[in-house]
């Protein structure tokens, strides 16, 4: 069965630091989602890409956060430079983007980051 | 704006009761409705959904969910808890038109019992 795959799995940084996270959607899919979970939340939309292009990123935090997905496939997210309440887990989610109706998002198994 | 609320944080149940996890939810429009499951330190993992049709949504290891316009609420239920269904459930709205944007709620986690 066809997963989404992210790495690294754990990230620990420090403050003021870069980080990148990886993500590669389940093949064939073309809406890719990142999504930023705090400990004891439910997970809240970073940026959402339709193919390489960027259809939301409304909640993304713009003067320390891009992300991209240059050839339509696997994506970046960078954060930089990483702040203590940054710590977080990052998941990424893949859909079909064939039918906007109701269609699943598969997630990825995340990266914990602890920023110290 | 679309959202979605879990009023428990946590909901305890023996092995082999049936289980209720309450979810309730707000949106323009017709909703999208999904559950989520998510074991520790793990990616969420799809449980079920509802897009149109019999307002009784049967998905994954047994779990099944109500839609009820008129409460607006999709609650899941499972009508013999499992040890192993101890995990982190979460609900999550999307609205009909445009790209699809799921909005989570809190979660609630479920501590099922010997």
């Amino acid at each position: 069965e066809a997963e989404v795959a992210q790495s690294p799995r754990y990230k620990i940084t420090e403050k003021s630091q870069a980080v990148a996270f990886w993500c590669d959607p389940i093949s064939g899919h073309a809406t890719l989602y990142w999504y930023r979970q705090i400990l004891g939340q439910g997970p809240e939309l970073l940026v959402q890409f339709q193919d390489e292009s960027v259809v939301d990123d409304s909640q993304l935090p713009k003067d320390r956060f891009s992300a991209e997905r240059l050839k339509g496939v696997d994506s970046t997210l960078k954060i930089q430079p990483a702040e203590l309440g940054d710590s977080a887990m990052y998941l990424c989610a893949s859909a079909r983007g064939e039918d906007r109706r109701g269609e699943t998002q598969y997630f990825g198994p995340g990266t914990r980051l602890l920023v110290l | 704006a679309q959202s979605v609320a879990q009023p428990e944080d946590q909901v305890n149940v023996a092995e082999g009761n049936p289980l209720t996890v309450k979810c309730t939810y707000s949106v323009s429009g017709n909703p999208y409705l999904f559950w989520y499951v998510q074991y520790p330190n793990r990616g969420l993992q799809f449980l079920l959904k509802y897009i149109t049709g019999d307002n009784l949504v049967k998905g994954s290891y047994g779990f099944e969910a109500e839609f009820n316009k008129s409460q607006t609420s999709f609650h899941l239920k499972k009508p013999s808890a499992l040890v192993s269904d101890s995990a982190l459930y979460f609900c999550a709205v999307s609205r009909n038109t445009g790209f699809q944007k799921l909005v989570f709620g809190t979660g609630t986690r479920l501590l099922v019992s010997p």
